[in-house]
């Protein structure tokens, strides 16, 4: 079956700084991949629509410029929080989308970034 | 805008019983995607079932099945049998044709207990 990872799994970083976190699939080619947000106990919030070779699509309230995504590869897509700050820690998961185009998506094991 | 609400924050059942998760949405699209998925204290997304609303036959997955009434825009899961690896935190899920974004339930905290 198709097989998406993250990288890394969980990470720490200082207020001020920026964090990247990858999501690969690791069989399949993913022209459009999605990432989401989760709060403790709480759904999943669509960020952002990456797709290969363009421009990412947000969502409406998401700061563009804050969660810098780049999709550069057909199996890897990249987030990066720029100038972290507490409030941003959260549970990042990434998805692909079903390489035959059917409606299913292949979820990443999830990040967990915690800002200090 | 579509909307998914599951309207059971929590459940819990005794291990072997059957259990019953709600969720209903809203939506103008007449064709469309229904999905329940798992995440179990490990937070990785499992895909329990899915059903095509063209669909009139409920979808089964082993111990897993829905009960899918598109009039009422009512989409519940059953579980039978239920076993302990069943606990986890539940999500309903919708997708209309030719979208490529899935709308959320606010989830259910589902507890098998020993």
């Amino acid at each position: 079956g198709a097989v998406v990872s993250q990288h890394p799994s969980w990470v720490i970083c200082k207020s001020g700084t920026s964090v990247k976190i990858e999501c690969r699939s690791l069989d399949f080619q993913a022209t459009t991949m999605f990432w989401y947000r989760q709060f403790p106990k709480q759904s999943l919030m669509l960020m952002a629509t990456s797709n290969e070779g363009s421009k990412a699509t947000y969502e409406q309230g998401v700061e563009k410029d804050k969660f810098l995504i780049n999709h550069a590869s057909l199996t890897l897509s990249t987030l990066t929080v720029t100038s972290a700050h507490p409030e941003d820690s959260s549970f990042y998961i990434c998805s692909a989308r079903d390489p035959g185009g059917g409606p299913k998506q292949y979820f990443g094991p999830g990040t967990r970034l915690t800002v200090t | 805008a579509q909307t998914v609400t599951q309207s059971q924050p929590e459940m819990s059942v005794q291990e072997a019983e059957t259990v019953t998760l709600s969720c209903t949405y809203d939506t103008s699209e007449n064709n469309y995607y229904l999905f329940w998925y798992k995440q179990p204290p490990s937070r990785q997304m499992i895909l329990v079932i899915r059903q095509e609303a063209y669909k009139q036959q409920n979808a089964t997955e082993n111990r897993f099945s829905v009960n899918f009434q598109k009039a009422a825009k009512s989409f519940s899961l059953k579980i039978s049998d239920s076993q302990l690896g069943d606990t986890a935190m539940y999500f309903c899920a919708f997708i209309p044709f030719g979208n490529e974004k899935l709308t959320f339930g606010t989830g259910t905290r589902l507890t098998i207990i020993p």
